[in-house]
């Protein structure tokens, strides 16, 4: 059974510094992707970054980046120089193969707070 | 702005209404997806819609019933609710099957049941 863990409920950072939100997951699939999503309080899930299981290199978009471990099964997001509108819930979701109807497996979420 | 635009933004209804939801997308996209949120969890997939076809429903009772007139708009009708269907209901869009591009969601209509 694929399923993904957060273990951090709520995550508290000063503004400007950074912020690692935790993301571990379990598959016996050999190929997967992984996303993370930013849910403010409007509702929306915005989309942040993607690393696919093949992938060498970790993903990196502007102020995120993701800590891919494989073999430890883990996919950390990175929020360099925390700002004010980072303030959100935070999923990390994972497909299982790559192929296919694409069905996300989230996780519980982190909901992070930036104070000034 | 997101590309996913769903309507209505709120909406309230009685136990023996019958109303829908719906959303659009123009970006070709040829996947869409229903997924509910109850307040404090994750989004729970629904429905997936892959070229206009129903590919999978996940045990979904029947008192909510998707559509997916063509590529671009998908609705979820709604009949004989009951107070716990009450969350936010997220449409998602993704293009086919490629493994690495995301879903595109909008910002939900929250869904009250009386």
């Amino acid at each position: 059974a694929q399923k993904i863990t957060q273990t951090q409920p709520g995550m508290f950072v000063q503004e400007k510094e950074a912020v690692t939100l935790d993301c571990t997951y379990d598959t016996s699939d050999p190929s997967y992707g992984l996303f993370w999503y930013k849910q403010p309080s409007s509702g929306e899930m915005i989309f942040l970054i993607y690393q696919g299981s093949y992938d060498q290199q970790n993903a990196t978009e502007g102020r995120y980046s993701l800590n891919f471990q494989k073999a430890r099964k883990s996919a950390n997001l990175v929020i360099s120089a925390s700002q004010l509108g980072d303030s959100a819930m935070y999923f990390c979701a994972m497909r299982p193969g790559l192929q296919g109807a694409q069905k996300l497996v989230f996780g519980q979420g982190t909901r992070l707070t930036i104070n000034p | 702005d997101t590309e996913v635009t769903q309507t209505p933004k709120h909406l309230v209804m009685g136990m023996t209404n019958k109303k829908s939801l719906k959303c659009e997308q123009h970006m070709g996209h040829r996947a869409m997806y229903w997924y509910k949120q109850k307040a404090k969890k994750p989004p729970e997939l629904m429905f997936v819609y892959s070229y206009e076809k129903l590919s999978i429903n996940e045990s979904v009772p029947s008192r909510f019933s998707p559509e997916c007139p063509n590529s671009s708009l998908l609705n979820l009708h709604l009949h004989a609710l009951q107070p716990e269907d009450s969350a936010l209901y997220l449409c998602a869009s993704s293009q086919g099957g490629k493994g690495n591009q995301p879903q595109h969601f909008g910002d939900g209509t929250r869904l009250s049941i009386l």
